[in-house]
């Protein structure tokens, strides 16, 4: 069974600049979560999905972050204008229905803004 | 908000010594947080290493075993005889009924030693 995959690995960027991170979760996960780890950080829920609804996106900084997951499955998460702050690792995760508990992580995004 | 505090930064421990993390943990939420411990390897996404969902009860696993004290707040992590291979970054979190999300402690990274 494939993990979670998630693209690009890597990401270098300028202030201002925009850009997307893709998730494709474990196959038959209804629940995909997003976190944002700062460096020697834990992670911490930007906005999470079941199916294509946004459960709860209150963390995400919504003038320059935005997620979708339209049909349920793959999901986007893209920064607008980025900021030498939004540097971090940018992890993907899902679980099974009714079952939050056990999240399966992506290798995760690391980006750095100059 | 919930907040899980940690053993911070690095612990280095020689092999077959024993290990403790300590996580203590603060839960506004009504009702008791469900605890976990999260780990990730050297190369490795974050995944589950145990979790226990009821006061009292001690959860294990790869010899690593875990108490939920709810009176003190506390779910350390413990071995009797760590070996090179468990050198990962541990992280402790919570999740309660209400909130729904993860709540992550900021890691301790193990280094065992030969």
């Amino acid at each position: 069974e494939a993990g979670v995959t998630q693209s690009p690995r890597y990401a270098v960027l300028q202030e201002g600049q925009a850009v997307s991170f893709w998730c494709d979760p474990i196959s038959g996960h209804d629940t995909l979560y997003w976190y944002q780890q700062p460096r020697d950080q834990g992670p911490q829920l930007l906005v999470y999905f079941r199916d294509e609804a946004v459960i709860d996106n209150s963390q995400l900084p919504s003038d320059r972050f935005s997620a979708v997951r339209p049909k349920g499955t793959n999901s986007t998460l893209k920064i607008q204008s980025a900021k030498q702050g939004d540097t971090a690792t940018y992890l993907c995760a899902s679980s099974f229905p009714g079952n939050q508990d056990t999240q399966y992580f992506g290798p995760g995004t690391r980006l750095l803004v100059l | 908000g919930d907040s899980v505090t940690q053993t911070e930064g690095q612990v280095t421990v020689s092999e077959s010594k024993s290990l403790i993390i300590n996580c203590t943990y603060s839960a506004t939420s009504i009702g008791y947080p469900n605890l976990f411990w999260y780990v990730r390897y050297p190369g490795e996404g974050l995944q589950l290493l145990l979790k226990v969902i009821t006061a009292g009860q001690k959860g294990s696993s790869r010899g690593f075993e875990a108490t939920y004290n709810k009176e003190a707040t506390s779910f350390h992590l413990q071995k009797a005889s760590v070996q090179e291979s468990d050198s990962a970054v541990y992280y402790c979190a919570l999740r309660t009924q209400v909130v729904g999300q993860l709540t992550f402690g900021r890691g301790t990274r193990l280094q065992v030693y030969a």
